[in-house]
């Protein structure tokens, strides 16, 4: 149980365009989810939290108009890079919780490579 | 004060050894301590986690001890295999539920247990 998928796994866009991510909660409705990035050999940077049919907050520092985010339901949430750059390139990863638990599940992430 | 300080930043063991891996925290409005492992390319695991109200936790060869008045925790693997070699992180959160309940990240530690 508590399986959370992310597709693409990998993707590679050119400068300037915009590519979404999927994060999914395959047996489980998530109330929460959230979306990190992580650089290598670096720990998990949290972007931001969405609730289902809220709007997501971001952390300070993440541009919201750039990584806009979307929960639209229970088991779906995406991540929008919008005019991609090189230095977006990164590993994006996304965690889904329930109501009333701590416990996050994590995706296995997202390689997105800009050039 | 949302820190989490996570330590050693790498650490070599015998195969059979036991690992360990520490961390410290300061608000003391934090009541969920897990460990996450993470393999390369992979995104994070939840591997055990602890609440403030008891000591220690163990699942198979991990255990958890926690020191609420040293506001300290850590992670014991015990007899370590070559397959658990990898990157830990510990975290820590408060509450649960939308935005309050970021987990905050230690900065990770590198295992490799040598055969």
């Amino acid at each position: 149980g508590a399986v959370v998928s992310q597709h693409p796994s990998r993707v590679i866009c050119k400068s300037g365009t915009s590519v979404k991510i999927e994060c999914r909660s395959l047996d489980f409705q998530a109330t929460t989810m959230f979306w990190y990035r992580q650089f290598p050999k670096q720990s998990l940077m949290l972007m931001a939290t969405s609730n289902e049919g809220s709007k997501a907050t971001y952390e300070q520092g993440v541009e919201k108009d750039k990584f806009l985010i979307n929960h639209a339901s229970l088991t779906l949430s995406t991540l929008t890079v919008t005019s991609a750059h090189p230095e977006d390139s990164s590993f994006y990863i996304c965690s889904a919780q329930t109501s009333g638990n701590y416990e996050q599940y994590f995706g296995p992430g997202t390689r997105l490579t800009v050039t | 004060q949302q820190q989490v300080k996570q330590s050693p930043q790498s650490l070599i063991v015998q195969k059979g050894g036991i690992s360990i891996i520490n961390c410290a925290y300061e608000n003391t409005a934090f009541d969920y301590f897990p460990w996450y492992q993470q393999f390369p390319g992979k995104g994070p695991a939840l591997l055990i986690a602890i609440r403030p109200d008891v000591s220690e936790k163990k699942e198979g060869r991990f255990t958890i001890s926690f020191n609420k008045s040293a506001k300290q925790f850590s992670l014991h693997i015990m007899d370590s295999q070559p397959g658990d070699s990898a990157t830990y992180f510990c975290a820590a959160s408060k509450g649960y539920g939308g935005a309050t309940n970021k987990l905050i990240f230690g900065t990770g530690t590198l295992l490799a247990v040598q055969p």
